[in-house]
């Protein structure tokens, strides 16, 4: 079955350091996203992309980076992690219309 | 930027109980959706609307996509433990691919 996977689930980081959150799928989906969860804020988007070499900033992108070389993944690269980026991310992917996004199972990061 | 307003944002019921939530946006959305997450998981679709007025069902859920493509209810009939978790509204913004998404409601369900 086809599916969208996150690695790793569970990641705790120090201040500073660069951090890259893996997303695959194998739906052949063109779209791809990454959110983060916060309490309060429900899902706020991050970045994403609607195809390869395709990358666009979503309403908190700052600090954050993507890159789509091929159609099955989006890393998400946190240049130098902040306190503030302690949360869990969720990865999405769709197939356009009328197929809406299905998610990973999150990665629950930590910074310290 | 735009915001959905998702109402309540917690219930406690008690099992075999009928639950409502809504979602209303100050704009005009021409696709919403509704998403459940189990603790732990990521959101799963329950059930997606396109057109206005449209009633849609999906076993014991039951979600509507208002007139005024302002808004969505969802009501889940006879509620069991199971039903516990946040579920979302979501919107797909108009001529894209985006979503965006309400700050969701919390479910817990007492037996």
């Amino acid at each position: 079955d086809a599916e969208i996977t996150q690695s790793p689930r569970h990641k705790i980081t120090e201040t500073g350091r660069q951090v890259t959150l893996a997303c695959h799928q194998t739906w052949n989906h063109n779209n791809m996203f990454w959110y983060r969860q916060d309490l309060g804020h429900g899902l706020r988007l991050i970045h994403y992309s609607y195809g390869v070499q395709d990358t666009n900033k979503g309403e908190v992108s700052d600090g954050y980076s993507v890159s789509r070389s091929n159609t099955e993944d989006l890393p998400l690269t946190l240049e130098s992690a902040a306190s503030s980026q302690t949360s869990v991310y969720f990865c999405a992917s769709s197939g356009g219309m009328n197929t809406e996004a299905f998610f990973g199972q999150g990665t629950r990061l930590t910074v310290v | 930027g735009q915001q959905l307003n998702q109402s309540p944002q917690s219930m406690f019921i008690q099992e075999g109980e009928d639950v409502s939530m809504n979602c209303t946006s100050s704009s005009i959305f021409n696709t919403w959706l509704w998403y459940k997450q189990d603790p732990g998981e990521g959101p799963v679709l329950l059930i997606a609307l396109y057109k206005a007025g449209e009633l849609t069902s999906n076993g014991r859920l039951t979600a509507q996509f208002g007139i005024t493509r302002k808004d969505s209810f969802l009501n889940i009939s006879a509620s069991i433990p199971s039903d516990v978790g946040i579920y979302f509204c979501a919107v797909r913004t108009s001529g894209t691919y985006k979503y965006i998404f309400g700050t969701g409601t919390r479910l817990k369900v007492l037996a």
